[in-house]
C-alpha cells in the first residue's frame, strides 16, 4: 500500500542554519503531496502542498519539490529560526481515494538560538 | 487557533475506567476525523464522519467508539483500554470528506495505566 517514510529526528541546527527534512514516498497512482507541522502543544497545520510532478510548494520560507523520479518531497529552508522548533510531517494523498491523507511519522526539529 | 477544540487536554486512566474525548469544530465543516499519534509511528486514522455518518472504520479494536451526534461535535468513548492505548489522540476537520487540507485540534495526550 501507499506509505511515506521520512527523516528519523530530532533534528537539531543553529539558527540560521539550512535544513533538509527528507521525505518519500509509495504510491500507486500520482499523488499530492504534503507538509505539515505540528507546533509545541498544538494540533497539525498544513504548511506546504504540490500536486503534480516538479511543482514546487512554498509557505513561510519553507519549500518542497514533487520529484517524481526519485518518488521525494524533502522539505527545505535556507535560514531556520528558533521559531521553526515544531514536528514536521510528510504526507500523501491519493487523488484517486482522497478521502485517506497518509502521514508519516514525523521529524521533530529543535533550534538553538 | 484553527477553530478546532479538544478537551481535554490530558487524561490518566485505568483500565477499567470508561471516558470520552471530546472535540469541537466551529469551522461549519463537514468532515470529522479521529487521529492516533503514537512516537515514531506514523499518524493513524481511525474514523472518518461526514455528513453526521461514519465513512470509514480502520480496523480499530471495539474498545474505541466514536459518536458523531452533528456536524460540529465528534467523541471518542473509551472503554477498557490498554497500556499501548496510551499516545496522543487528534481531532480534525475538513470542509468535506476527502477534502485535502486538515484542521487540526490540540489533541488530548492519554495516559492509560
Amino acid at each position: 500500500g501507499d506509505s511515506v517514510t521520512q527523516m528519523e529526528g530530532p533534528v537539531t541546527l543553529s539558527e540560521e542554519a539550512f535544513l533538509t527534512i527528507n521525505c518519500t514516498y509509495t504510491a500507486t497512482g500520482y499523488p499530492s503531496l504534503f507538509w505539515y507541522v505540528q507546533y509545541p502543544g498544538e494540533g497539525l497545520q498544513l504548511l506546504l502542498k504540490a500536486t503534480k510532478a516538479d511543482d514546487k510548494g512554498s509557505n513561510k520560507g519553507f519549500e518542497a519539490t514533487y520529484r517524481k523520479e526519485t518518488t521525494s518531497f524533502h522539505l527545505e529552508k535556507g535560514s531556520v529560526q528558533v521559531s521553526d522548533s515544531a514536528v514536521y510531517f510528510c504526507a500523501l494523498s491519493e487523488k484517486s481515494s482522497a478521502s485517506k491523507i497518509i502521514f508519516g511519522s514525523g521529524t521533530r526539529l529543535s533550534i538553538r538560538p | 487557533e484553527t477553530g478546532v477544540t479538544q478537551t481535554p487536554r490530558h487524561l490518566v486512566m485505568g483500565m477499567t475506567n470508561k471516558k470520552s474525548l471530546k472535540c469541537e469544530q466551529h469551522l461549519g465543516h463537514n468532515a470529522m476525523y479521529w487521529y492516533k499519534q503514537s512516537a515514531k509511528k506514523p499518524l493513524e486514522l481511525m474514523f472518518v464522519y461526514s455528513l453526521e455518518e461514519r465513512v470509514e472504520n480502520n480496523s480499530v479494536p471495539s474498545r474505541f467508539s466514536p459518536e458523531c451526534p452533528n456536524s460540529s461535535h465528534l467523541f471518542l468513548h473509551l472503554h477498557t483500554l490498554q497500556p499501548e492505548d496510551s499516545a496522543l489522540y487528534l481531532c480534525a476537520s475538513s470542509q468535506d470528506w476527502g477534502e485535502e487540507k486538515l484542521f487540526f485540534g490540540s489533541g488530548t495526550q492519554l495516559s492509560v495505566l
